[in-house]
């Protein structure tokens, strides 16, 4: 079974802190990785995507993930964290359905608080 | 801005009500999905279109009734809903076909209660 998990629920930083979100999944192939986010009220956004290649991948707002396969983690980062990136942070995987079909499954998500 | 839309963004009703959530994309895309998001759990995806066939369902309840006329609308349609059916419902769309590497953009989402 492929699952993806968030250890922490919640975490509070203070503005101008570092900032790494956890991912763990469990997933016997190459997975192919997300991290989405979700503010108040919204849908959620695509901040970064893993398929392959270089393992430290680059999103927006500042935000980077790096695939570590040997311990199947795929932790979000940014070196200085905005008042604006409070929201709820989602890790995804890919998984397979066969027959060319896919489907997201996402982690329970770690909602962030930043404090001014 | 992700070119999504969903209305209405907030619906209560009743257990013998029926309703429809509306999805609206204009990005050109090929996929459309249905997600429920409830407090404590993961998004759970519960419908998927593709090029406007439904390619998957997640084993929802018969109660929800998805409905795609063409490739830029989306519809749930909602009878004899449960209270644990309270939840966000999320739309989202994606350009390839629903292929694994496929970014989706999700819509606002729909707030529903049912009491």
């Amino acid at each position: 079974a492929q699952s993806v998990t968030q250890p922490d629920i919640h975490i509070t930083v203070s503005e101008g802190a570092s900032l790494e979100l956890r991912c763990n999944y469990s997933y016997g192939a190459t997975p192919y990785l997300f991290w989405y986010v979700q503010s108040p009220g919204q849908g959620l956004q695509l901040l970064l995507k893993y398929f392959s290649g270089d393992t430290l991948v680059q999103g927006i707002k500042g935000f980077e993930a790096e695939f570590k396969r040997s311990q199947s983690s795929f932790n979000l980062r940014k070196p200085s964290v905005h008042w604006s990136d409070a929201a709820e942070y989602f890790c995804a995987v890919v998984k397979g359905l066969g027959a060319g079909s896919y489907q997201l499954t996402f982690g329970k998500g770690t909602k962030l608080s930043v404090i001014p | 801005e992700t070119g999504v839309t969903q209305t209405p963004r907030h619906l209560v009703m009743g257990m013998t009500n029926k309703k429809s959530l509306k999805c609206e994309q204009h990005l050109g895309h090929n996929a459309m999905y249905w997600y429920k998001q409830s407090a404590k759990k993961p998004l759970e995806l519960m419908f998927v279109y593709n090029f406007k066939e439904q390619t998957e369902n997640n084993s929802v309840p018969s109660r929800f009734s998805p409905e795609c006329p063409n490739s830029s609308h989306l519809f749930l349609h909602l009878h004899t809903l449960q209270p644990e059916d309270s939840a966000l419902y999320l739309c989202a769309s994606s350009p390839e076909g629903a292929q694994g590497t496929d970014t989706q953009y999700f819509g606002p989402g729909t707030r529903l209660t049912v009491l």
